[in-house]
């Protein structure tokens, strides 16, 4: 089993639709969460932190479930530029260091 | 601007040659990383340094290697040992303090093996 596990899509979505992504984690020592975008042949770019009491950003939501362990990505009014592969990323530290990745899990929006 | 170079963006080996890919940072961070990302796949770290001179290896640190003489600077080479050395790879950095918020990606070295 993977130490980070996303369901890799792709989810095929209209524009205006809501679409929610999970990431599931094995390690429950770990501290630090993030969400990252990463376009087609580009470098990830980080979306945002994942807190225990939830953050939003605008159209986007993050969540944590510690008991579950897994984070949630929840994208509304969905836009075509929208679309691109989005990383979780876990980390057993508050300070930095060593990370683990998600396999991604890739969105696409259509008219 | 502050931010994260990478060079050069795309470099061809032939087979049995060492390379080297640049990474170079004034963002101040004191961490850096190597990761490498293969198609569909996540990243993986090769290598990370969360101060001058010293280093760790990451999950596939075998075939590469890293120095780290100064703060702003982290070179990666791929070495012949590195038997499937083609890849897209990523030089992030980060603060290294309680409250980090991620990492800070470079463009990328996409290398092919001719």
């Amino acid at each position: 089993r993977k130490e980070v596990e996303q369901d890799p899509g792709p989810f095929n979505v209209p524009e205006g639709a809501t679409v929610a992504f999970n990431c599931t984690y094995s390690n429950s020592a770990s501290q630090s969460f993030f969400w990252y975008r990463q376009d087609c042949r580009k470098e990830p770019k980080l979306l945002m932190s994942v807190y225990s009491s939830g953050n939003e950003d605008g159209r986007f939501t993050a969540q944590l479930n510690r008991a579950s362990q897994y984070i949630s990505l929840l994208i509304r009014d969905s836009k075509l530029s929208d679309s691109a592969t989005y990383l979780c990323v876990v980390n057993p530290h508050t300070n930095a260091g060593k990370s683990t990745f998600g396999d991604g899990t890739t969105l696409t929006v259509k008219p | 601007d502050g931010g994260i170079t990478q060079s050069p963006k795309y470099l061809f080996r032939k087979e049995g040659q060492n390379v080297t890919l640049s990474c170079e940072q004034n963002l101040n961070h004191d961490a850096m990383y190597w990761y490498r990302q293969d198609p569909g796949q996540g990243l993986r770290l090769i290598y990370y340094s969360q101060i001058v001179n010293d280093f760790q290896k990451g999950d596939i640190a075998e075939g590469y290697s890293v120095s780290r003489e100064k703060k702003e600077s982290f070179p990666l080479t791929v070495t012949s040992a590195q038997k499937n050395p083609t890849a897209f790879y990523l030089c992030a950095s980060s603060i290294v303090r309680q409250g980090w918020n991620g990492y800070t990606f470079g463009s990328g070295t996409r290398l092919t093996v001719v």
